[in-house]
């Protein structure tokens, strides 16, 4: 079983609608909580990070964790084209991990004008 | 803002050859990570460095070694290069547990 798992997609939304994006992880130890946004051909790129169970908003995104069903998920408001990337989920997986990341394999995104 | 830069955007390699890929970051981080990237097998770590001349095995390392003999620079070396290894090559860094990513090098190994 892997320890971060993302259905790989694509997901497609219309342009304005709301975009939902899941990820399960395995290590109840985990601490931290991480959403990259990756465009094709170029590097992941931090958008979101979350700690503590809740929601976390910034700008149009917004990060939900639920540590005791072991999810983290990304929503995006108002869906544009250029939004259309694959979004990386990455967790910190335990206390002996040190600063290691565990990614999940990524979800497709496409939002359509 | 954190600036991590990798020494070629694309390159070119025959196989048996030695291969150096360069990474490095301004912003003083304790951390660097190289990772590969293939289409459907993700993100896999090969190595990792938390201190100067100090490296860790990741997911991957066989086939690869590393360098670290300033902080602030990372190298990747393939000793004989083959075909497998032509992939995406990412390098990044962190001071906690929050990674940033280089560019980026797209390595073709012919």
């Amino acid at each position: 079983q892997k320890e971060v798992e993302q259905n790989s997609g694509p997901l497609s939304v219309p342009e304005g609608a709301i975009a939902s994006l899941n990820c399960t992880y395995s290590d109840r130890g985990s601490q931290s909580f991480f959403w990259y946004r990756q465009y094709s051909g170029k590097s992941p790129e931090l958008i979101m990070f979350i700690y503590s169970n809740g929601d976390k908003e910034d700008g149009r995104f917004t990060a939900q964790l639920n540590k005791a069903s072991q999810y983290v998920s990304l929503l995006i408001r108002d869906s544009q084209p250029s939004d259309s990337a694959t979004y990386l989920c990455a967790v910190n997986v335990g206390m002996n991990a040190g600063n290691m990341l565990t990614f999940g394999g990524g979800t497709r995104l496409m939002v359509k004008p | 803002d954190v600036k991590v830069t990798q020494s070629s955007r694309y390159l070119v390699k025959r196989t048996g050859e030695k291969v150096f890929l360069e990474c490095v970051q301004d912003m003083d981080h304790e951390n660097m990570f190289w990772y590969r990237q293939d289409p459907g097998l993700g993100l896999r770590l090969i190595y990792f460095s938390y201190d100067v001349k100090m490296k860790e095995k990741g997911d991957i390392p066989e086939g690869y070694s590393v360098s670290r003999e300033k902080k602030e620079r990372f190298s990747l070396i393939l000793e004989s290069a083959s075909t497998n290894q032509t992939s995406m090559y990412l390098c990044a860094s962190s001071l906690w547990d929050e990674q940033f990513f280089g560019p980026g090098t797209r390595l073709t190994v012919l």
